[in-house]
C-alpha cells in the first residue's frame, strides 16, 4: 500500500511569506503528526489531528497551525515565514492516537527561507 | 526540548562488526520505539518494546529496556554498509519525544 506522502518535496520562499505543506497519510490511519527537524533542535513535535480535531501542540509560536480533512489528509501552514523556519518538516500517520504500531513517515518538506 | 539522548553521538564500525546504540529518557513511558533515518529522508519505524518488555528482537536488530535506569540499547548485528544512517529513540504516546540521535557510519 501506498506510504505517507508529503508535496513539495522541496520549497524556497523568502522572509514574510507563507507557505503551505501537505501530507497524504496511509489509507486508513486517522492521525496525523507533524515534526520540525532542524540540525540545532533536532526533532521537536509541531502538532497532532485527529479525526478533523487537534488533539496536541507542541511549543511553537501562533504562526505555526494546520488542519486536516475528513479524508485525513493534513495541512499545515506557516505565516510571516523567518530564516529560522528553514527546516525540514516531517509529518507521520499512525492508525489510532497512541502509535502502538509505531508511527509512519513521510520523506519530509525541505523548507528553505531566504 | 527533547526527551532524550542517544550515547553516542556517532559511531564508526566495519561492515559485519556490531553496533550499539544508547538512549535514556525522562519521564515513565508507555513503550519506546526506535526509527532510522537516511540522510535528509523520513524517519523508518524500526522497532516498538513496551514497558513491560525487557528484550526484543527484530532480524538483526535487539533492543532492551530498562524502565528503572530510564533507558534502552538498540544492537545491530552483522552490520552492513546500508545500515549506515542516523538512529532515533522515541517515546510518548500521541505525540513523540525524539532523542538527539546516533550517527552511524558502516564502512565497507
Amino acid at each position: 500500500k501506498a506510504g505517507v506522502t508529503q508535496t513539495p518535496r522541496y520549497l524556497i520562499k523568502t522572509r514574510g511569506q507563507q507557505v503551505t505543506l501537505s501530507c497524504s497519510p496511509i489509507s486508513g490511519h486517522r492521525s496525523v503528526s507533524w515534526y520540525q527537524q532542524t540540525p540545532g533542535q533536532g526533532l521537536q513535535f509541531l502538532f497532532e489531528y485527529f479525526s478533523e480535531t487537534q488533539r496536541n501542540k507542541g511549543n511553537f509560536p501562533g504562526r505555526f497551525s494546520g488542519r486536516q480533512f475528513s479524508n485525513s489528509r493534513s495541512e499545515m501552514n506557516v505565516s510571516t515565514l523567518e530564516l529560522g523556519d528553514s527546516a525540514l518538516y516531517l509529518c507521520a500517520s499512525s492508525l489510532d492516537r497512541w502509535g502502538g504500531n509505531g508511527y509512519t513517515f513521510g520523506s519530509g518538506t525541505r523548507l528553505t527561507v531566504v | 526540548s527533547q526527551q532524550g539522548e542517544e550515547d553516542p553521538q556517532a559511531l564508526s564500525i566495519q561492515e559485519g562488526e556490531n553496533a550499539t546504540m544508547n538512549c535514556s529518557y525522562k519521564t515513565s513511558i508507555n513503550n519506546l520505539q526506535w526509527y532510522r533515518q537516511n540522510s535528509g529522508r523520513g524517519l523508518v519505524h524500526l522497532i516498538l518494546i513496551r514497558s513491560n518488555e525487557r528484550e526484543k528482537h527484530s532480524g538483526r536488530l535487539r533492543v532492551t529496556l530498562d524502565t528503572s535506569k530510564k533507558s534502552s540499547s538498540l544492537l545491530i548485528t552483522a552490520s552492513r554498509a546500508a545500515d549506515t544512517a542516523s538512529y532515533f529513540c522515541a517515546t510518548g504516546a500521541n505525540n513523540l519525544f525524539f532523542g538527539t540521535g546516533t550517527r552511524l557510519t558502516v564502512i565497507p
